[in-house]
Order: C-alpha cells, then sequence, then structure tokens
C-alpha cells in the first residue's frame, strides 16, 4: 500500500514536503509518480520519477517549484514544494507506475492548503 | 501536450443498462497509452483499463476498452450498484501524463 503524509495549510509562498510511505511490493523496482486532485476537480498529473531517479519529469504547472525524490533503502517518495501558490491547493496522491504508463496503485491522498 | 476531451459530462442511466463513455484526443496517442480510471467519493482513482483494452487485475468483464487513433470508449456492458462513479481517461506521451476532465456516471 501507499500511504501520504505531509499535507497541511500553508501560505502563499510557503513550501511544504510530502512523504509517501510503501510498503507490501519491492519500491525500488517500480516507477513512481505524484497525482493532484483540486477539490471537484479532475486529476492532474505533477511528476515522475523512475526506479533509479534518473530521469525524472514534471508537468509544466510545477516545473522549477517541486523536486521529486525517492529512497528506496526506506521505501519512500518524496515531493518537496516551494513557491506555492492557490492554484497548487488539491488532494496530492502518490501512484504506482505500471504497464503502458498507467497507474495501479494510489495512497489515499494528503490535504494541501494553501491561503492566508 | 496532448489534450483529452471526455463526453458526456454526466451519464445519467438505471442498474443494469448499458453505459459507453467516449475520450477523444487532440492528437493520435502514441503506442497503446491510453487508460481509464474509476474514482469514487472520497476515494483514490481505481486503474480499469489500460494499453487501451486490458483489463487491471481484478476488473469484472463488464468492463471493456476499445478505440485507437484519436478516439477511445470505455464500455460497462451492464451497469451494477458500485459502477456509479466519475471515469477519466488517461494518456502519456513525450514524458507528459494527461487525463480527460470525467464522466460523471449518475443513477437515473
Amino acid at each position: 500500500q501507499l500511504v501520504e503524509s505531509g499535507g497541511g495549510l500553508v501560505q502563499p509562498g510557503g513550501s511544504l514536503r510530502l512523504s509517501c510511505a510503501a510498503s507490501g511490493f519491492t519500491f525500488s523496482t517500480y516507477s513512481m509518480s505524484w497525482v493532484r486532485q483540486a477539490p471537484g476537480k479532475g486529476l492532474e498529473w505533477v511528476s515522475y520519477i523512475s526506479t533509479s531517479s534518473s530521469p525524472i519529469y514534471y508537468a509544466d504547472s510545477v516545473k522549477g517549484r517541486f523536486t521529486i525524490s525517492r529512497d528506496n533503502a526506506k521505501n519512500s517518495l518524496y515531493l518537496q514544494m516551494h513557491s506555492l501558490g492557490a492554484e497548487d491547493t488539491a488532494v496530492y496522491y502518490c501512484a504506482r507506475g505500471y504497464l503502458e504508463n498507467t497507474f495501479d496503485m494510489w495512497g489515499q491522498g494528503t490535504m494541501v492548503t494553501v491561503s492566508s | 501536450e496532448i489534450v483529452l476531451t471526455q463526453s458526456p459530462g454526466t451519464l445519467s442511466l438505471s442498474p443494469g443498462e448499458r453505459a459507453t463513455l467516449s475520450c477523444r484526443a487532440s492528437q493520435s496517442v502514441s503506442g497503446n497509452y491510453l487508460a481509464w480510471y474509476q474514482q469514487k467519493p472520497g476515494q483514490a482513482p481505481r486503474l480499469l483499463i489500460y494499453g487501451i483494452s486490458s483489463r487491471a487485475t481484478g476488473i469484472p468483464d463488464r468492463f471493456s476498452g476499445s478505440g485507437s487513433g484519436t478516439d477511445f470508449t470505455l464500455t460497462i456492458s451492464r451497469l451494477e450498484p458500485e459502477d456509479f462513479a466519475v471515469y477519466y481517461c488517461q494518456q502519456y506521451d513525450s514524458t507528459l501524463w494527461t487525463f480527460g476532465q470525467g464522466t460523471k456516471v449518475e443513477i437515473k
């Protein structure tokens, strides 16, 4: 399973670090992504990291502000977020990479609210 | 960036009826990189279909996917009460993943 943590209320311009703890599978053999969902809206892919941490990809909306990383020894995925704005308010899901570039396992999500 | 447009926005049907959901891409989807997800309120998405037409593990055979190029379809042959949810299509192209805006299947 995947369990996200680290969400919360942050002021505009602030920073936050999300974590995703993986268990029940060999984490190091799977690519991982972050996908977010603004309240009442659809799904938006945010970032991807391969098994060895290279390559890494970002959506244009977060490029230069967010950094994805992983620690295979700790079975953990991270998302460091800087310069947060209201448009970043969303539930953030970590998701496991699967066949044909899909996502077959999702966490329960962690809510990030950017507001003063 | 490939944009996915789903239709209709909302589908009102009764249990036992057939549901046909459409996903149209702004340009041809490369490879077989088209998937469908189901999401219920307060829950994470669940992968239903990958590679256009392959069912994910544990997905009942009443769910089927089809299509090619820019036009794709998710069909639910006979709606069960637990199938009323929002459905998203998703594609991958050149290091970008995009989702459609979703189709809500509601009880009529």
